[in-house]
């Protein structure tokens, strides 16, 4: 079975710094997808960025870019010029491609990191 | 497009009682996923439907929460009788069925107290 571990609980960072939030995996498969999800106080998560595995290139949205190292399992999360509306819940999360005899993929989470932004 | 509904907002009951919660996906998304977040940890999986047959359910306490999802498109979650341990909030997501890599769109979830 997949897992995801975030050994962040809790970062904080400087309003227009920027941080790195940390994720590694495992998994036997060689071919998924890797998401990171940002979840604030209305509870509602909202998808931040998004990996697949067979592409080399980091994926990059606005001031969220992602550092994959498919060797070592790990993809974290990196915010530039942070901003107050980034404070919040931050899940990374896994999902295969192949769906199996069970259908449609499941993700699976990360235990999060609360991000907090200092003004 | 209408995101993901969920009803109620928040629950509180007493041990032992039941509580039934509601989804309502976005439409023509065939799959449907329920997931308990409890307070400081990620989301776990309880059920995954496509369409209107259960696919996933490997993760759902059987003896005490049930669901369904009436015609492949609502769907409802129940728990009884509740415990301590299930205060958490539960999540629904909807999804297009297929192997494309995009993200599921999630509703706000029911914080379930039980006291």
């Amino acid at each position: 079975a997949q897992t995801v571990t975030q050994s962040q609980p809790e970062m904080s960072v400087q309003e227009a710094e920027t941080v790195t939030l940390s994720c590694t995996y495992d998994t036997s498969e060689s071919d998924y997808y890797l998401f990171w999800y940002k979840q604030p106080p209305s509870r509602q998560m909202i998808l931040v960025i998004r990996q697949e595995a067979y592409k080399q290139q980091n994926a990059t949205e606005n001031r969220f870019s992602v550092n994959f190292q498919k060797a070592a399992k790990s993809f974290s999360l990196k915010i530039s010029d942070s901003q107050l509306g980034d404070a919040a819940m931050y899940f990374c999360a896994y999902r295969s491609v192949w769906a199996g005899f069970q259908g449609a993929q499941k993700l699976v989470f990360g235990q999060g990191t609360r991000l907090t932004i200092n003004p | 497009e209408a995101g993901v509904a969920q009803s109620p907002r928040y629950k509180i009951i007493e041990k032992r009682q039941s509580v039934a919660f509601w989804c309502n996906p976005i439409s023509g998304h065939a799959t449907l996923y329920w997931y308990q977040q409890i307070l400081g940890q990620g989301p776990k999986l309880l059920i995954q439907f496509q369409n209107n047959g259960v696919v996933d359910d490997s993760q759902l306490p059987k003896d005490r929460f049930s669901a369904e999802r009436l015609k492949g498109v609502d769907s409802t979650l129940k728990i009884q009788p509740a415990k301590l341990e299930d205060s958490a909030v539960y999540l629904c997501a909807s999804s297009t069925s297929g192997t494309g890599g995009h993200g599921y769109t999630f509703g706000s979830g029911t914080r379930l107290t039980v006291v």
